[in-house]
This record gives C-alpha cells, structure tokens and sequence, in this order.
C-alpha cells in the first residue's frame, strides 16, 4: 500500500501552498500531516484529516475530498520552509503508512 | 514530558546486524497502552515505519522487513530496542524511535507524537 505526494512544492512567501497527498485507502482511513525541519523530527501539524495538532498555527489547514487529501498552507512564511509528510494506515492492516514527503520551498 | 533517545553504532559493516535502543524518559513504557515505534528515513528520501511493539513485548513489522527485523522491550530498564539483520548499503537511513500522541489519536490510527532526535547509521565496510 502506498500514499504518494509531490516530491517538491515551491511558493513565494505570502502565497498559498497545497500539498496532496493520495491513496486507495484515504477515502476510509484518516489522514496525519508532519512537518520536518532539517536535521530535526518530525512534528506533527494536522490529526484526523483537518484537526490542527497543538500550537500549530492557524495557516495550516486539512481537507479531503475521496482518495486524496490536502494541506494548505495559507501566507506561506519563510520558516514554513521544509519537508511535509503524509501518514495513514493500510486498511487491511492497520499498519502505518507515510508518503514519500515534499519539499516546500520557498522563493 | 516524554522523551526518547536513541542510542547505539553509527557504523555497522554490510552483512552484520544493526542493534539500537531507544531509552524512554518523563514515562513509563509499562504504563503506557500505546505501542512504541521505529521509524527510518533514508538520505533524501521520506519516513518508512520499520515496526511497533506494545509494553507487552507483541510487535508489529512492516512486511517489508519482516524478516530481518525485530523489535523488544526491556519494561525493567524502561527501554526499547531495533535489530535489524543482513543489512546492506540500502538500510543506510537516520533512525527514529516513537511513540504516538493519546491526544491525536482516532481508534486504533495515530500520528507519532513523541519522537528521539534521530540517530544516522551507515552501512558500510
């Protein structure tokens, strides 16, 4: 089972930036959103498909709409900068699953 | 606050096995119902779940690994631990040891909460 994402996603600063994230499975299982600075682990910016995780600003927004689903980043901001993750589970499994993660870069 | 710490050789030779532990502080593993997780990240390239085990010692692998991995715990010491046998150049990858977050979880799915710093470990001779 596989989730896939764009391997990068560039904005300039003040845009908004959609990064998707897609799978057979999305449609049943919920979706997790993490965001990796360089060298660090990653943190964990969205729960449950759409709900923002603790302290994380209110620029970042989740939806989902069948087999894919999207962050948002609106005002994208130069410390938004670095790898996002997608994480749900294989339904038959229940066994986590990420994607391959995409580079945000900002111009 | 949780936190967890990965330890063990950053160099391990083709063919051998990886053995890294990861020391569970702010908690106890045995008191805790979640599982507690490996996680990988090869350079450039994104996370891969390597397995999960429960305080109980019941784990869970990615079947892609599963069989040259395995995970156990060790309640007494409050750690757990990643063996990983036969490794090649393509298991070269930074090491995460995690757990999930009560608060973000929905059933039995949930994101990685509480994760080490990451260890890198090479596979070379």
């Amino acid at each position: 089972y596989e989730l896939t994402q764009p391997p990068s996603v560039s904005v300039s600063p003040g845009q908004t930036a959609r990064i998707t994230c897609s799978g057979d499975a999305l449609a049943k299982e919920y979706v997790y959103w993490y965001q990796q600075k360089t060298g660090q682990a990653p943190v964990v910016l969205i729960y449950k498909d759409n709900e923002r995780a603790s302290g994380i600003p209110e620029r970042f927004s989740g939806s989902s709409s069948g087999p894919k689903v999207t962050l948002t980043i609106s005002g994208v901001q130069a410390e938004d900068e670095g790898e996002y993750h997608c994480q749900s589970a294989d339904s038959s499994t229940m066994y986590p699953v990420f994607g391959g993660g995409t580079k945000l870069t900002v111009l | 606050q949780l936190q967890l710490q990965e330890s063990g050789p950053g160099l391990v030779k083709p063919s051998e096995t990886l053995s890294l532990t990861c020391t569970v502080s702010g908690g106890s593993i045995s008191g805790s119902s979640y599982y507690w997780g490996w996680i990988r990240q090869s350079p450039g390239k994104g996370l891969e779940w390597i397995g999960n085990v429960y305080y109980s010692g019941k784990a869970y692998y990615n079947p892609s690994l599963n069989s040259r991995v395995t995970i156990s715990v060790d309640t007494a010491k409050n750690v757990f631990s990643l063996k990983l046998n036969s490794v090649t150049a393509a298991d070269t990858a930074v090491y995460y040891c995690a757990r999930p977050h009560p608060a973000y979880c929905s059933g039995s799915t949930c994101p990685f909460g509480f994760w080490g710093q990451g260890l890198l470990v090479t596979v070379s001779s």
